[in-house]
């Protein structure tokens, strides 16, 4: 089954501990994004990647990292994790195609929804 | 700056008659528009889309207008079902400052009562 998966679902840690959410996907699929859910801002992108060792800076950068070292996964890291990242957490996927990632259906993960305390 | 606007955070819709979903952009670069549809506890999925090319894509229960001179989409579901109750998602595609975006807007809770 072609599907996008994050592990963990839920999560509560407190501030400052590192933590990662892991995303991996199985359709071969060149782009890999991921982006936070906040109510009444809607899905605002973190992170993204074009390809292998290739990624690069969303809307919301600050307070995260990403590493692309195979095309199946997209680990998000959060070094020192604090309050203010508490949200829902999705990763996507997609191929490039040919007009690029935009142009194409986005397959999402169930989502990681972590609270920061 | 929400270059991808949803003003309506809620809509309720009676089981059987229309839902009319808006979505307002900004950016005149933005050429093509995507609906996302989400249940709790799950990622969004795709639901139609439509190119700056047209005004109408038809999908189905589904059909989306595109308005490019008023900046202006929605997402019609005629008939409405109970199933159709999820969070709507309007997306919206282009170059922008010499990069492919793709920006969401708000959402859209949408409850279909029986």
């Amino acid at each position: 089954e072609a599907q996008v998966t994050q592990n963990p679902r839920y999560l509560i840690t407190v501030t400052g501990k590192k933590l990662t959410v892991t995303c991996s996907q199985n359709m071969n699929h060149e782009y890999m994004s991921w982006y936070r859910q906040d109510p009444g801002l809607g899905l605002r992108q973190i992170y993204y990647s074009m390809n292998v060792e290739v990624t690069d800076k969303g809307d919301v950068p600050e307070g995260y990292k990403v590493s692309r070292k195979e095309k199946r996964n997209f680990p998000l890291i959060l070094e020192s994790p604090s309050p203010n990242q508490t949200s829902l957490y999705f990763c996507a996927s997609s191929p490039l195609g040919e007009r690029g990632f935009s142009y194409n259906e986005q397959f999402f993960g169930p989502g990681t929804r972590l609270t920061v305390l | 700056d929400q270059q991808v606007k949803q003003n309506s955070p809620s809509l309720s819709v009676q089981e059987g008659r229309i839902s009319i979903l808006n979505c307002d952009y900004t950016n005149s670069m933005f050429d093509y528009f995507l609906w996302y549809k989400k249940y709790p506890a799950e990622g969004p999925t795709f639901l139609i889309s439509i190119s700056s090319i047209k005004d109408k894509n038809e999908d189905g229960r589904f059909t989306v207008f595109l308005n490019k001179s008023a900046k202006h989409l929605s997402l019609h579901i005629v008939p409405s079902q109970p199933g159709d109750s999820a969070v709507y998602f309007c997306a919206a595609s282009g170059p922008l400052g010499g990069a492919q975006k793709l920006v969401f807007g708000q959402g859209t809770r949408l409850t279909i009562n029986p």
